[in-house]
């Protein structure tokens, strides 16, 4: 059964700061891997998808990458701002369904 | 285009009682889902569909049924409510294609308490 875990659960940092959210995976056989926004109280907004045979996408200051054989995708995002204050959620899809994580929600200070 | 829409937002039940959350999207897409959101346990896929007329079980399906009548719309039902169903419920549409760029967009979700 496939697993997705999303470290840290949350993290607070101030504006301007570059940082990285982390999404690994038990089973490699995915068909691709979804970055989420969620603001409280709203759906789930898609940042970016990576194919299977990708390696990384680009959306502005956000960038994915995706390691199959070890499991792991990460979300970076260059110069934080306030409004980037929200739920990050991860979901890869495989044969059967999509699997998704339990997120990790980010502060971002002025 | 307005994507991917929900009806009700919020709805209380007393349990027992019974409801239809209905989800209605314009891209022509083909495959559809229902969820449910609950903290500390992620999204969990309740049934889905990948086209009209055709649904399946997903994770969790005990206490719901769905339907799938016309491709723009997925309905969810709840005949007896119960106080474990109590949650957010979203939709998510995900267009055709090669398995890989499958791309879902959710909805706004109803958000659901059964008393």
């Amino acid at each position: 059964k496939q697993e997705v875990t999303q470290i840290p659960a949350a993290l607070s940092v101030p504006e301007g700061e570059n940082l990285v959210l982390n999404c690994s995976f038990t089973d490699s056989a995915i068909y691709n891997l979804q970055w989420f926004r969620q603001d409280p109280g709203k759906g789930l907004t898609s940042l970016l998808l990576i194919q299977s045979s990708q390696r990384e996408q680009t959306s502005g200051r956000l960038n994915a990458s995706l390691d199959k054989s070890s499991g792991r995708s990460t979300l970076y995002i260059a110069a934080s701002q306030p409004g980037d204050s929200a739920t990050y959620l991860c979901a890869v899809k495989d044969a059967g369904k999509s699997t998704f994580g339990d997120g990790t929600t980010l502060t971002v200070k002025p | 285009n307005a994507g991917v829409t929900q009806t009700p937002k919020f709805r209380v039940l007393k349990t027992g009682q019974s409801m239809t959350l209905l989800c209605a999207q314009d891209m022509n897409h083909e495959y559809m889902y229902w969820y449910r959101q609950d903290p500390g346990m992620g999204l969990r896929l309740i049934h889905y569909s990948v086209g009209e007329g055709t649904t399946a079980k997903g994770e969790v399906p005990d206490g719901y049924n769905v339907s799938r009548l016309k491709k723009q719309n997925f309905l969810l039902g709840l005949e007896s409510a119960a106080p474990s169903q109590t949650s957010v419920y979203f939709c998510a549409s995900s267009p055709p294609g090669v398995a890989s760029t499958y791309e879902q967009y959710f909805g706004p979700g109803t958000r659901l308490t059964v008393t």
